[in-house]
């Protein structure tokens, strides 16, 4: 079984660019997640979707952060304008649904570094 | 609302030693409680998870976690190390809403030592 799949790997940009990151989940996964995880810190959640709906972005920065998951399937996550402090590994997750007690995969992240 | 805490940022231990990573939680409904191991450079994978039921929960590598409640803790043990257990150890627990959110502690980086 594919694992959930990220790109780019690693990344380099100027303050003030826009950056996008992409996620393609675990067929059959309906729940996708992304994660930041700044250096030294956990992962902090930024959205859920469940297929192709929203059901969390409280923590997502949305004057500058936007993400989509259009047709309940890959997902885009985009920054614009970047910040310094924007720096961080971005990580995508996918679970079969939204319970409690259901398994989260990890893809093995973006590293973002803004300069 | 939930949350973990994780002691010590950092463990180190002698190859052949005990493992204790220790972790406590808040919460204000029995929470679902996970932990997760991330090794250099790659996303994270599901050591164990509490749900319900017995509260000495086993996962892969041979490493271990016992829920108390009494102790709103959630400590993950290994017997004994090995150097390719070196990585950082998240704790998480899952939010109680209509939909899962997985909140994780700040991590515990275990270095082992030959």
């Amino acid at each position: 079984e594919a694992g959930v799949a990220q790109s780019p790997r690693y990344k380099i940009i100027e303050k003030r660019q826009s950056v996008a990151f992409w996620c393609n989940p675990i067929s059959g996964h309906a729940t996708l997640y992304w994660y930041q995880q700044i250096l030294g810190q956990g992962p902090k959640l930024l959205i859920q979707f469940q297929n192709n709906g929203v059901v969390d972005d409280s923590q997502l920065p949305k004057d500058r952060f936007s993400a989509e998951r259009l047709k309940g399937v890959d997902s885009t996550l985009k920054i614009q304008p970047a910040k310094l402090e924007d720096s961080a590994v971005y990580l995508c997750a996918s679970s079969l649904s939204s319970g409690r007690n259901t398994e989260a995969f990890f893809g093995q992240g973006t590293r973002l570094t803004v300069v | 609302a939930q949350s973990v805490t994780q002691l010590g940022s950092h463990v180190s231990v002698s190859e052949g030693a005990l493992v204790l990573l220790r972790c406590n939680y808040s919460s204000s409904v029995p929470p679902y409680l996970f932990w997760y191991v991330q090794y250099p450079n790659q996303g994270l994978q599901l050591l164990l998870k509490y749900t319900t039921g017995a509260t000495l929960v086993k996962g892969i590598n041979g490493f271990e976690a016992e829920f108390k409640k009494s102790e709103t803790s959630f400590h993950l043990t290994k017997p004994s190390a090995h150097m390719s257990d070196a990585a950082e150890y998240f704790c998480a627990v899952s939010a109680y809403s209509s939909a899962s959110k997985i909140i994780f502690g700040s991590g515990t980086r275990l270095s082992i030592r030959p």
